[in-house]
């Protein structure tokens, strides 16, 4: 079965700080790969997502993620965060075929200060 | 385009009862996956349906079901309510295709059990 770890459950940082969310994942096939956000009292929306092809992929809002197959990660980064960036944001992984659904992070509760 | 619906949002039972949560997929959306969101537990798969068929199954008991209509429209059933299933009941629906495996989620349903 695949699991997904994301090392932070709270990180608070300052305006114009950057971010860097990690992400880990155990499966040894083939995956797609996720970042989705949650904003207060709004619902989960894709932030971004690896399938195959360049490993630097880029999303919505100026995010950004990195797939490192040799180290099974997939973290989620941003040079420069915004007030309006506070938010939970889940990791994902999905097999080859969905078989078992998305498979979510804990989540990591992000706080940025103005 | 509309997003994913869901209906109701809120919900209050007592334990032992059943309850009917539904969701109306993005329009040609013919995917539909649904997922719990516990504090505890985080987001955990619950099953797929996808053309008014069960595709895929996660790890829960027979209490919880589902059901897809013709027009993709997707029932989900818990019956006998545990005061444990109180959680946040997440829709998703996705594209077939290339993107099959990319899922867009509802606002959710909030159930709580008494």
């Amino acid at each position: 079965a695949q699991s997904v770890s994301q090392h932070n459950h709270h990180v608070i940082l300052s305006e114009a700080a950057s971010l860097e969310l990690g992400c880990n994942y155990s499966y040894g096939g083939t995956v797609n790969l996720f970042w989705y956000v949650q904003y207060p009292g709004q619902h989960l929306q894709l932030l971004l997502k690896y399938f195959s092809g360049d490993p630097l992929v880029k999303g919505i809002k100026g995010f950004e993620a990195e797939f490192i197959k040799s180290k099974f990660s997939f973290n989620l980064r941003k040079p420069s965060v915004q007030w309006s960036d506070t938010a939970e944001y889940f990791c994902a992984v999905i097999s080859g075929g969905g078989a078992d659904g998305l498979t979510f992070g804990k989540g990591t509760h992000l706080i940025i200060q103005p | 385009k509309a997003g994913v619906t869901q209906t109701p949002r809120y919900l209050i039972k007592t334990r032992g009862q059943q309850v009917t949560l539904s969701c109306s997929p993005i329009s040609g959306h013919r995917s539909v996956s649904w997922y719990q969101q516990t504090p505890g537990q985080g987001l955990q798969f619950l099953f797929e349906y996808f053309s008014e068929t069960q595709r895929n199954k996660g790890n829960f008991p027979g209490r919880f079901s589902g059901r897809q209509f013709s027009n993709s429209r997707s029932e989900m059933n818990v019956s006998t309510l545990e005061l444990g299933d109180s959680a946040l009941y997440l829709c998703a629906s996705s594209l077939e295709g290339l993107d099959s495996e990319t899922q867009y989620f509802g606002p959710g349903t909030r159930l709580l059990v008494l």
